[in-house]
């Protein structure tokens, strides 16, 4: 199984601030990954795939890099409505996703 | 497209569940279909998937036990759970693949407890 690794687990940031959150696999991906954003109570919501395309109707503000074991997320400028916890993603083998980041509010 | 999650709820250890997830705006045979749990205030965990060709894949944790089918008439994908454990207590939802490979559309997902 290949882990899905990320960091840092919670990150306290105000609005207005840039982010990057990291997740690293266990072995070369390629570019397999996807970043999904869940809200409390929600489903969780593909913002990024292939490691570097937003999905359908995702705002501009996130974009996504990285190729073979490490990717990043970064989300340039959060609006309020940002926080939530945020998976990465691998499709290269049977999916597995990283245990995730939450965003809290400063 | 649209997907409802049905048929959680509350059953003893080693007890037996069926999840049903009920598809509109496309034919569960066009895509993946896949079943995703997270058990609570935990992660993310991909339980099962039946693919579009026909065949079915499944998580270590519960192969064996759990087992996926697809109804094309119904336009419904369900997933029989047996042999049911403490750790398998989570919302399920059910996702389907798109174009991209990736899974866009999510049920809302529906509990599943399990007591001893």
């Amino acid at each position: 199984e290949i882990v899905m690794t990320q960091s840092p687990a919670t990150l306290s940031l105000s609005p207005g601030e840039r982010v990057t959150l990291s997740c690293r696999a266990s072995q070369n991906v390629n570019s397999y990954v996807a970043w999904y954003q869940q809200m409390p109570g929600q489903s969780p919501r593909l913002l990024i795939y292939d490691a570097s395309n937003r999905a359908t109707g995702i705002p501009a503000r996130f974009s996504g890099s990285g190729s073979g074991t490490d990717f990043t997320l970064t989300i340039s400028g959060l609006e309020p409505e940002d926080f939530a916890v945020y998976y990465c993603l691998q499709r290269y083998k049977w999916p597995t996703f990283a245990q995730g980041t939450r965003l809290e509010i400063k | 497209v649209q997907l409802v999650e049905s048929g959680g709820g509350l059953v003893q250890t080693g007890g037996s569940l069926r999840l049903s997830c009920a598809a509109s705006g496309k034919s569960v045979t066009t895509d993946n279909m896949s079943w995703v749990r997270q058990a609570p205030g935990k992660g993310l965990e991909w339980v099962s998937v039946f693919y579009s060709g026909g065949g079915t894949n499944y998580a270590d944790s519960v192969k064996g036990r759990f087992t996926i089918s697809r109804d094309e008439s119904k336009n419904t994908v369900d997933l029989q759970m047996d042999s049911l454990r403490a750790e398998d207590a989570a919302v399920y939802y059910c996702a389907t693949r798109e174009s991209t490979g990736y899974y866009l559309q999510w049920g809302r997902g529906t509990l599943v407890t399990v007591s001893s």
